[in-house]
């Protein structure tokens, strides 16, 4: 199947520092991402939709000018957690699809620490 | 918006013996997708569901949609200690711009003793 990537897969930080996360389709193009947020011991939430060339979509109660997205080709996008604190710390799960055979594909995740 | 609940939360097996997780929607599911997940890794992609009354089977894992498309079942049979994991559903939306934009249920811890 198709292979999604995600770097770093670990990162630690200071609080107050920014952290890029970047997410690249390997196989495959992807106009559409989809960033997902993942607390210990509990499901994916869905942070936002990254699209190809404009805007991202946030849903509701994520703040878009703390998670900055770029989608800046069709196969990378990158999400900033700005000015980090520790109740940022999560695994952040990024997604692509194909939707020709309805199949979505899920990066490896990356554990986010803020101390 | 859309919710699902899973059931079992937890589900604790001898190796060899069947099981069946359920994921129930609150509404029709114009998708319904089923991943593992090791924690602390990504998700593996196992099934997806499309149309009411089709099942689908890899390997030892058969997943059913009901008729009413709100309701879903993944079934182990032979149950193995390499099926240890988080098992998740997760809704599709209706279609265009929302395609791929998931939403979860809270998945499934299963264990699987040897």
């Amino acid at each position: 199947g198709a292979v999604v990537s995600q770097h770093p897969s670990r990162v630690i930080c200071k609080s107050g520092t920014s952290v890029k996360i970047e997410c690249r389709s390997l196989d495959f193009q992807a106009t559409t991402m989809f960033w997902y947020r993942q607390f210990p011991k509990q499901s994916l939430m869905l942070m936002a939709t990254s699209n190809e060339g404009s805007k991202a979509t946030y849903e509701q109660g994520v703040e878009k000018d703390k998670f900055l997205i770029n989608h800046a080709s069709l196969t990378l996008s990158t999400l900033t957690v700005t000015s980090a604190h520790p109740e940022d710390s999560s695994f952040y799960i990024c997604s692509a699809g194909l939707p020709h055979l309805n199949e979505q594909f899920f990066g490896p995740g990356t554990r986010l620490t803020v101390l | 918006s859309q919710e699902l609940e899973q059931s079992p939360q937890s589900l604790i097996v001898q190796e060899g013996k069947n099981l069946t997780i359920n994921c129930t929607s609150s509404k029709t599911l114009y998708g319904l997708y089923w991943y593992k997940q090791k924690y602390g890794e990504g998700l593996i992609f196992l099934m997806m569901l499309q149309k009411g009354g089709e099942e689908k089977s890899h390997e030892k894992i058969t997943a059913k949609l009901d008729e009413k498309k709100q309701q879903s079942s993944l079934h182990i049979t032979a149950s193995q200690p390499s099926h240890a994991g988080i098992y998740l559903c997760g809704a599709g939306s209706a279609g265009g711009t929302s395609y791929g934009k998931l939403t979860f249920g809270q998945g499934t811890i299963l264990t699987v003793h040897p």
